[in-house]
Formats: C-alpha cells, sequence, structure tokens
C-alpha cells in the first residue's frame, strides 16, 4: 500500500519557470490538501479538493493552480516560479474532513533562484 | 478564527529523560485536536487525536497527551524518550470544514546522549 506519493523528491527552478508538482493517493480518499512549509512556520494550506471535480482556495493560493480530474490525482501547477515560492511542499489525504487524520506524502523540496 | 501556539521552537531532553510539549489553542467551541510529528525528510504522521471524552489520549510510540480546557491546552507527554523521538511536532487543531486544520509552528525535539 504505497498511501500518498509525491514526485519530485527535489527541484530546482529558475525565476519564471513554470513546473507541476505530482501527487497521488491510493487510498481511495476524497478529501485531498496541499500545503507548504517554511522554516519555523509551521504548515500553510494552498488549495484543497473535497472531491473529484471540486477544488477550492486555502490561505496562501496565489501563484498556484491546482485540478483534480480523478479520485486519485491531485497535482499543484507553478506558473511564473519566484524566490518567495522556495519551501517544501506536502501532499496529503483524508476519507473526510476535520475529524479525520491527514496521510502525508515525504514531500517536494523546491528551491527557486 | 481557531489559532495554536507552541511557546517552545528547540527542546533539548535527555535520553531516557521524560518529556512534555506545550500546546495552547484558541477557539470558541471545544476544537479538534491532533499532534503529528515529522521526522527529519519525512512527512507528517498522526501521533494521537482528541475529540470528546477522556481528556487524557494515548498514541502510538507511547506518547499521551492530556485535554484542559481551562488552561486551553493540549500538551504532549512522554515518560522516557528514546535517541528516535528526535523530530519535529507539530499541534493542529481543527473546527470542523474540509480546510479547518490550523498548524502550530513546531517544536523541535533534540536528544542529547
Amino acid at each position: 500500500n504505497a498511501g500518498v506519493t509525491q514526485t519530485p523528491k527535489f527541484r530546482i527552478l529558475k525565476i519564471g519557470q513554470s513546473m507541476t508538482l505530482q501527487c497521488a493517493q491510493d487510498m481511495n480518499h476524497n478529501y485531498m490538501y496541499w500545503y507548504r512549509q517554511d522554516p519555523g512556520m509551521g504548515l500553510k494550506l494552498i488549495y484543497y479538493s473535497v472531491g473529484a471535480g471540486i477544488t477550492d482556495k486555502g490561505e496562501v493560493p496565489n501563484g498556484y493552480n491546482v485540478s483534480r480530474s480523478t479520485t486519485e490525482d491531485f497535482p499543484l501547477r507553478l506558473e511564473l516560479a519566484a524566490p518567495s515560492q522556495t519551501s517544501v511542499y506536502f501532499c496529503a489525504s483524508a476519507p473526510s474532513s476535520y475529524n479525520s487524520p491527514l496521510h502525508f506524502g515525504n514531500g517536494t523540496r523546491l528551491t527557486v533562484t | 478564527a481557531q489559532s495554536v501556539t507552541q511557546p517552545d521552537i528547540h527542546i533539548t531532553v535527555s535520553e531516557g529523560a521524560s518529556l512534555e510539549l506545550r500546546c495552547n489553542y484558541s477557539y470558541g467551541a471545544t476544537p479538534y485536536l491532533f499532534w503529528y510529528v515529522q521526522s527529519p525528510g519525512q512527512g507528517l504522521q498522526l501521533l494521537l487525536k482528541y475529540f470528546s471524552g477522556d481528556t487524557l489520549v494515548q498514541g502510538i510510540k507511547g506518547f499521551e497527551a492530556e485535554f484542559k480546557r481551562s488552561q486551553s491546552s493540549f500538551n504532549l507527554r512522554k515518560p522516557s524518550v528514546h535517541w528516535s523521538d528526535a523530530a519535529e511536532y507539530f499541534c493542529v487543531t481543527s473546527g470542523g470544514g474540509a480546510d479547518g486544520l490550523t498548524f502550530g509552528k513546531g517544536t523541535h525535539l533534540i536528544i542529547q546522549p
């Protein structure tokens, strides 16, 4: 059982480039989330989805886009990368909302230079 | 809006000693409370959760936490730490809703031999 799989593990981007962070889960979870983690700041919610075809903004959505065409996949798109997007990105999933624990991927470390 | 405060950024404990990590929350009603652990280079793993009922909750890896409404606290404890407990610990609260998780900034636990 793979759980939540994120790719790539590491990536370096130049300013203005774009990329897609991949996230897939094999637990048939309806809820999926993207967080970013900056040193000493905890995790901030970027986008979330409550099911295929439904997405919504979190606390820090600017500069990012998401899509949810299937239950399994929830890719995060960075357009016009900026140094402020240097961070560690975590994808998570849950079977339902607030009272279900989140299952996290191992993260993608992104550096924008 | 709910908030979570972890007053200690770093804590150093000797192996075999007891541990208490502090967490204070701010929320009007009874919150849903969680503790997550993040080992270096890994995603977050749920240690334990509190929704209602018995205010002392047991988790994995020998951890426990006590919910104290009068103090708005949900401190994490372990009677005897092991070197493998060295990690980042996050207190998390949820007021409900798909986007309701609020993370504390984390406490970095260092274990001295």
